[in-house]
């Protein structure tokens, strides 16, 4: 079956500095990949779609300079959260589609939880 | 665009017992629909989908949902419940056209021994 890979899992980090999350589809090429964040006990809230060879589409109320994503081929979608602040910390999951398979279905990462001390 | 709402927050059955879970969904076209299940810390697995076809879809672990355009909804069964099946339940919708995919809020399953 399809498989979309993420990692780090985990990462803890200064307040100020910059993370990268990568976010892989495995067996199959994704031409779309989205990035969703999740606060506790809370539901995934969609940040922005990530379309390869293309500008990402950011969700309204979501800051592009902060939350960079590049998805520089069908494989592979970056998410950097520049100059992290504890706010930033949250659980961070990515999805992709595959358009070959065409069943409606996003496959989704094992997301990344980031903490920002 | 579509959205989807869970009904209930929380909740709680006996180990054995039957579990329903409900999701009501708005779409302007016909959709997709998905639950996914979610473990603490872990990414969301695929319980089942709806897209086209056959209304009662069949998925893992024992789950079931039902189309049912009528009524809007999509609810989430399994007859008897076990204690592996304490989780966060998610549905979700997208349209045949796009896979802008859209979550509910959520529900957490508690499983009593």
């Amino acid at each position: 079956g399809a498989v979309v890979s993420q990692h780090p899992s985990r990462v803890i980090c200064k307040s100020g500095t910059s993370v990268k999350i990568e976010c892989r589809s495995l067996d199959f090429q994704a031409t779309t990949m989205f990035w969703y964040r999740q606060f506790p006990k809370q539901s995934l809230m969609l940040m922005a779609t990530s379309n390869e060879g293309s500008k990402a589409t950011y969700e309204q109320g979501v800051e592009k300079d902060k939350f960079l994503i590049n998805h520089a081929s069908l494989t592979l979608s970056t998410l950097t959260v520049t100059s992290a602040h504890p706010e930033d910390s949250s659980f961070y999951i990515c999805s992709a589609d595959n358009r070959v398979a065409n069943t409606g279905e996003l496959f989704f990462g094992e997301g990344s939880r980031l903490t920002v001390l | 665009a579509q959205s989807v709402t869970q009904l209930g927050s929380h909740v709680s059955v006996s180990e054995g017992a039957l579990v329903l879970l409900r999701c009501n969904y708005s779409s302007s076209v016909p959709p997709y629909l998905f639950w996914y299940v979610q473990y603490p810390n872990q990414g969301l697995q695929l319980l089942l989908k709806y897209t086209t076809g056959a209304t009662l879809v069949k998925g893992i672990n024992g789950f079931e949902a039902e189309f049912k355009k009528s009524e809007t909804s999509f609810h989430l069964t399994k007859p008897s419940a076990h204690m592996s099946d304490a989780a966060e339940y998610f549905c979700a919708v997208t349209l045949y056209n796009n896979n802008d995919m859209r979550f509910g809020a959520g529900t957490r399953l508690t499983v009593k021994p």
